[in-house]
This record gives C-alpha cells, sequence and structure tokens, in this order.
C-alpha cells in the first residue's frame, strides 16, 4: 500500500549544526512530495514541495530531492537556528488523486542554542 | 488574504456533551479536509469535501462524528456524544482543487479536551 516513512525523533542538535531528516515512500506512480512544518501551537505549513524525479524543493535555507531510484524525499539544512524547532512532516500525493496526502509520522526537531 | 479560520481555538467539555468545530476555508478554495492529530495516532484524515460534497469520509471513526459543508465559506465537523478518548487537536485545511501538487493550507486547529 502507499506510505511514508520518516525518521523518528526527536532529533535534537546544537544551532548551526548540520541536518538531515530523511523520508521515503511507497506510492503507486509517481507521487508529488511535500515536506510541511509544525511550529508550537500552529497548524502545518508547506515548507517545500516536489513534483518530479530530481526535481529539489527549496525554503527557508531547508532543501529536498525528489530520489526516484531510492524513493527519498530526504530534508537537509546546512545550519540550524533555534527558531527551526517544529515538527517536520513529510507527505506523498498521488498523480490520479487530487486529495489523498499520505502523511508520515512526523519527526520533532529540537535545536539547542 | 486571512487564512484559513477555525473556531472555537480551544474547547473543553464533558463526556456525552455535543460539540461543534467550525472552519472557514480561504476564499476560492474548493477542497476541504478535517484532520485529527493525537500523540498515539499522528495525523489522521477525517474526511475531504470537493464542492461542497463529502468525497471521502473513511476516516470518520464512527457514527458519533458527522461533518457538513452547507456552502463554499464554511464546513462544520460535530461529535455527539462526545468521548475523553475524542481529545485531540482537530484543524481544518483547505486547497484548490485539481488533479496534481495541490497545497493544503492549515487552519490553526482547535484542541479539544473532553473530561
Amino acid at each position: 500500500g502507499n506510505s511514508v516513512t520518516q525518521m523518528e525523533g526527536p532529533v535534537t542538535l546544537s544551532e548551526e549544526a548540520f541536518l538531515t531528516i530523511n523520508c521515503t515512500y511507497t506510492a503507486t506512480g509517481y507521487p508529488s512530495l511535500f515536506w510541511y512544518v509544525q511550529y508550537p501551537g500552529e497548524g502545518l505549513q508547506l515548507l517545500l514541495k516536489a513534483t518530479k524525479a530530481d526535481d529539489k524543493g527549496s525554503n527557508k535555507g531547508f532543501e529536498a530531492t525528489y530520489r526516484k531510484e531510492t524513493t527519498s524525499f530526504h530534508l537537509e539544512k546546512g545550519s540550524v537556528q533555534v527558531s527551526d524547532s517544529a515538527v517536520y512532516f513529510c507527505g506523498a500525493q498521488r498523480r490520479d488523486s487530487n486529495y489523498q496526502l499520505i502523511w508520515g509520522a512526523g519527526t520533532k526537531l529540537i535545536i539547542k542554542p | 488574504d486571512a487564512g484559513v479560520i477555525q473556531s472555537p481555538r480551544h474547547e473543553v467539555t464533558e463526556m456525552g456533551q455535543e460539540v461543534t468545530l467550525r472552519c472557514k476555508p480561504i476564499s476560492g478554495h474548493n477542497s476541504l479536509f478535517w484532520y485529527r492529530q493525537t500523540m498515539m495516532r499522528g495525523l489522521e484524515l477525517l474526511i475531504y469535501f470537493n464542492n461542497n460534497v463529502p468525497i471521502d469520509d473513511s476516516g470518520m471513526p464512527e457514527d458519533r462524528f458527522s461533518a457538513k459543508m452547507p456552502n463554499a465559506s464554511f464546513s462544520t465537523l460535530k461529535i455527539q456524544p462526545s468521548e475523553p478518548r475524542d481529545s485531540a487537536v482537530y484543524f481544518c485545511a483547505s486547497s484548490f482543487g485539481g488533479i496534481g501538487a495541490d497545497t493544503q493550507y492549515f487552519g490553526p486547529g482547535t484542541r479539544l479536551t473532553v473530561l
């Protein structure tokens, strides 16, 4: 079946460290891929997305590349800040569906000063 | 744009009471989603509307839950009777529908506590 798997959290890093949050998916066809971020007390908001293989989504210093061969969409940032502390969700949306966004479990990121 | 608006932001009620959560999607969006978020189960899609019509309600836990969308600018999620296990954060999200990569815009959520 369709699924999205993220690395378990919490992930705790020091400020200015390099971040990777792993995400892999299984889905029919070639889904569009998303990263959403949820700050404390708020709803989810789109961070970045990619719609086809080898596309790179980027925003606010975060990047993720659509890797068809490894069915992955890992989130990276070169130098994290305390303000990046949040929960990050990976998602996949099938091309034959306009709504079925398959969500990962979320990864809590804690950045210490 | 005001974004997706949800009310109330917090709701505390006693077991057996009726609870109604409200959502106003972004103007012009024709898809609306209700989600539930808990520590144990993560983010779950409860129901999806397209053009005010319920398309997929397979995520609705049981008959105690019902959702309506009487027009393009308003939706409700009702729980009757409520139970302590319904305690969660309920999110409404909207998007402009169509096949492809449509961004979902989330409201701030309603934190429901059933005592």
